[in-house]
């Protein structure tokens, strides 16, 4: 079964600074991968995904991911980061072997952007 | 773009009393929906995945008894918390996969999530 592993808990940065939020995924099939956004009492916003091609992914907000198989991970980026970007960030995949059908989340990144 | 809602946005109910959670897909048909919920600060678990016109696919240790899915059309799935207690007090939040034909069967569509608080 595949797991997620966010290792930073929370990740705090000033404004207009680069961040990187890291994502390891274990699993022994092909897998889909996505990163998600959440504000406070609301629901998941679709950051990016990487299903298959170009392992460097661009996706809304100036985010972009990279994929590495190697290295089974799949960190999100951002060069300069503002003060709305401060939310919840989760990483999520799903396996070939459910049909790409079910998502399963990490534990989720806490970005704090202070001015 | 895709859009599912959730209703209520939140309910607070006595302890014993049953409350039903509405997601609906207010612009595509989803044959698929999911339901998870997530407490404090942590991340979201899925407790079943809603399939229209048959029965609801449970996780493990998700009880079905307690947690009755519905899913009678292509835009609405409900979640009914039976008997709830504190211990259910949660954020549940549902998604919806687009099943038409130029669907991303891929992505999930979320909801803004219902909180519950059960005194």
């Amino acid at each position: 079964a595949q797991s997620v592993t966010q290792l930073d808990s929370q990740v705090p940065v000033f404004e207009e600074a680069p961040v990187e939020l890291r994502c390891n995924y274990s699993s022994s099939v092909s897998v889909y991968l996505f990163w998600y956004v959440q504000y406070p009492n609301q629901g998941l916003q679709l950051l990016l995904k990487y299903l298959s091609g170009s392992t460097l992914v661009k996706g809304i907000n100036g985010f972009e991911a990279e994929f590495n198989k190697s290295q089974t991970s799949f960190h999100l980026r951002k060069p300069s980061v503002h003060i709305s970007d401060t939310a919840e960030y989760f990483c999520a995949v799903s396996e070939e072997n459910t049909g790409f059908q079910k998502l399963v989340f990490g534990t989720g990144t806490r970005l704090l952007v202070s001015p | 773009g895709a859009v599912v809602s959730q209703h209520p946005s939140w309910v607070i109910c006595k302890s014993g009393t049953s409350v039903k959670i509405e997601c609906r897909s207010l612009d595509f048909q989803a044959t698929t929906m999911f339901w998870y919920r997530q407490f404090p600060k942590q991340s979201l678990m899925l407790m079943a995945t809603s399939n229209e016109g048959s029965k609801a696919t449970y996780e493990q240790g998700v009880e079905k008894d307690k947690f009755l899915i519905n899913h009678a059309s292509l835009t609405l799935s409900t979640l009914t918390v039976t008997s709830a207690h504190p211990e259910d007090s949660s954020f549940y939040i549902c998604s919806a996969r687009d099943s038409s034909a130029g669907g991303i069967r891929n992505e999930q569509f979320f909801g803004p999530g219902t909180r519950l608080t059960v005194l």
